[in-house]
């Protein structure tokens, strides 16, 4: 595709129900990369994968959250028993591979509300 | 405590004017350098990057940074902005050894006609 592509582009919850975020990322990208934007906390990096596997899954902030990748492609993000400090941005980024001389291009993110 | 610090959270200049937008990191060694625009309702997008070389650096839109390491800082120039500049700028840094960006708050930039 063009670009990355997330879905949904907003989605509103009542909290302890679970979501499911989704990241469709550049054709041929090995990498990609989940982080959250809220208002307390700014911009903050969640976990990426290389290929299907997670080598870095530092920044999810409970067992809560969890995501996967298969087929090298899309990946979803997962929020068991949502919680009101869970609404955020979720913006999903990928490269061409990991690497600090990748250049990472975002997508528009997923814009959550939990009530 | 290691951090990227964007100093000014918000910045208001005439179109027209000249722009400069302040980072500042704090890491034992020189990160990789980056500088992102985040626009209303938009992903967000590189506008430029240092690794290593030339410290003035050259990105899109006209911007422009200038990496100082005696000052630890990558501040974000442009001569004369326009009212499309309106955004918010993040100063980010990738850490040797690693892949993940950590991200400055943020600058949000107003423009006024």
């Amino acid at each position: 595709g063009a670009g990355v592509s997330q879905s949904p582009s907003n989605k509103v919850t009542e909290k302890g129900k679970d979501v499911e975020l989704r990241c469709d990322p550049i054709s041929g990208h090995t990498a990609l990369y989940w982080y959250r934007q809220s208002l307390g906390q700014g911009l903050e990096f969640l976990i990426y994968f290389q290929g299907n596997s997670a080598p870095d899954k530092s920044g999810l902030p409970s067992d809560r959250f969890s995501a996967e990748r298969t087929g090298g492609s899309v990946s979803t993000l997962t929020i068991q028993r949502t919680q009101q400090e869970d609404s955020a941005v979720y913006l999903c980024a990928s490269s061409f591979e990991t690497g600090r001389m990748e250049t990472q291009y975002f997508g528009p993110g997923t814009r959550l509300l939990v009530l | 405590a290691q951090s990227v610090t964007q100093p000014d959270i918000h910045i208001t200049v005439s179109e027209g004017a000249s722009l400069e937008l302040r980072c500042n990191y704090s890491y034992g060694a020189t990160p990789y350098l980056f500088w992102y625009v985040q626009s209303p309702g938009q992903g967000l997008q590189l506008l430029l990057k240092y690794f290593s070389g030339d410290t003035l650096v050259q990105g899109i839109k006209g911007f422009e940074a200038e990496f100082k390491r005696s000052q630890s800082s990558f501040n974000l120039r442009k001569p004369s902005v326009h009212w499309s500049d309106a955004a918010e700028y993040f100063c980010a840094v990738v850490l040797r050894g690693d892949d993940k960006i950590i991200f400055g708050k943020g600058t949000r930039l107003h423009i006024l006609p």
